[in-house]
C-alpha cells in the first residue's frame, strides 16, 4: 500500500516561513492535498490539488510537488498556524485515501 | 449554514456492533464522494471507507474490511457506517467528510465535528 512520510515536528518563529514536507514514491505524479488539525477540532483543507487554496485560506499558504516530494509553505507564519498538519492523496492503485502520519507546526 | 453531524458513537464492548449516521444541512451530500475518516486519541488521520456518489463504488481500508460497511441515503442525504465485529484499537473519533468537488474525488472539503467511539469491557 502507498505510504506518505512526514516529520514528526517542526519549529518555526512567528513571521518565518515553515516548509512541511510529504513523502511518497513518485509523489509528483499524484494530486496531494493538505490539511490542518487544532487540537479538538475537525480537518480543515487548506491546500488541495498540490497548489490551490481554498476560499478563505490566506495567501500565505502554498504547495509545491515534485518527484518524491510535496512540500506545504506557510509564509509569515502566526501563531494561530500552530497545529497538526497533514498531507493526503487518493491512491488510484488501490483506490485508498491515504494520510500522512502528521506534522506538529509549534510556533516559538 | 453549513452543518455536519455525526452521531451513533459511544462506549461498546469488544465484538460488539454499532451504526454511525451523519447528516448535513446546507450542504448536499448527492452527487459527492463521501468518506468516513477516524482518529484514536493522539493519534494521526486514519481513512476508513469511501462510497461513490451513487453506491456504485464502495472502498475500504484493510484494518476494516469485512467488518466494516458504509451506506448513504441520497433521499435522506445521510451517511452511514455499520460496524461489526469491533476491536479495541477500533476506539477512535470517527469523522464524516464530504468531497470538495464532483470533478476529483478525495479532496476533503466538508468535515463532521466527529463521534466518539469506545470499544472497551
Amino acid at each position: 500500500s502507498y505510504v506518505l512520510t512526514q516529520p514528526p515536528s517542526v519549529s518555526v518563529a512567528p513571521g518565518q516561513t515553515a516548509t512541511i514536507i510529504c513523502g511518497g514514491n513518485n509523489i509528483g505524479s499524484k494530486n496531494v492535498h493538505w490539511y490542518h488539525q487544532r487540537p479538538g477540532q475537525a480537518p480543515v483543507l487548506v491546500v488541495y490539488n498540490d497548489n490551490d487554496r481554498p476560499s478563505g485560506i490566506p495567501e500565505r499558504f502554498s504547495g509545491s510537488n515534485s518527484g518524491n516530494t510535496a512540500t506545504l509553505t506557510i509564509s509569515r507564519v502566526e501563531a494561530g498556524d500552530e497545529a497538526d498538519y497533514y498531507c493526503q492523496v487518493w491512491d488510484s492503485n488501490s483506490d485508498h485515501v491515504v494520510f500522512g502520519g502528521g506534522t506538529k507546526l509549534t510556533v516559538l | 449554514e453549513v452543518q455536519v453531524v455525526e452521531s451513533g458513537g459511544g462506549l461498546v464492548k469488544p465484538g460488539g456492533s454499532l451504526r454511525l449516521s451523519c447528516a448535513a444541512s446546507g450542504l448536499t451530500f448527492s452527487g459527492y464522494y463521501l468518506h468516513w475518516v477516524r482518529q484514536a486519541p493522539g493519534k494521526g488521520l486514519e481513512w476508513v471507507s469511501s462510497i461513490s456518489s451513487s453506491s456504485s463504488y464502495i472502498f475500504n481500508a484493510d484494518s476494516v474490511k469485512g467488518r466494516f460497511t458504509v451506506s448513504r441515503d441520497n433521499a435522506k442525504n445521510a451517511l452511514y457506517l455499520q460496524m461489526n465485529s469491533l476491536r479495541a484499537e477500533d476506539t477512535a473519533v470517527y469523522y464524516c467528510a464530504r468531497d470538495r468537488d464532483t470533478m476529483i474525488r478525495g479532496v476533503i472539503a466538508h468535515w463532521g465535528q466527529g463521534t466518539l467511539v469506545t470499544v472497551s469491557s
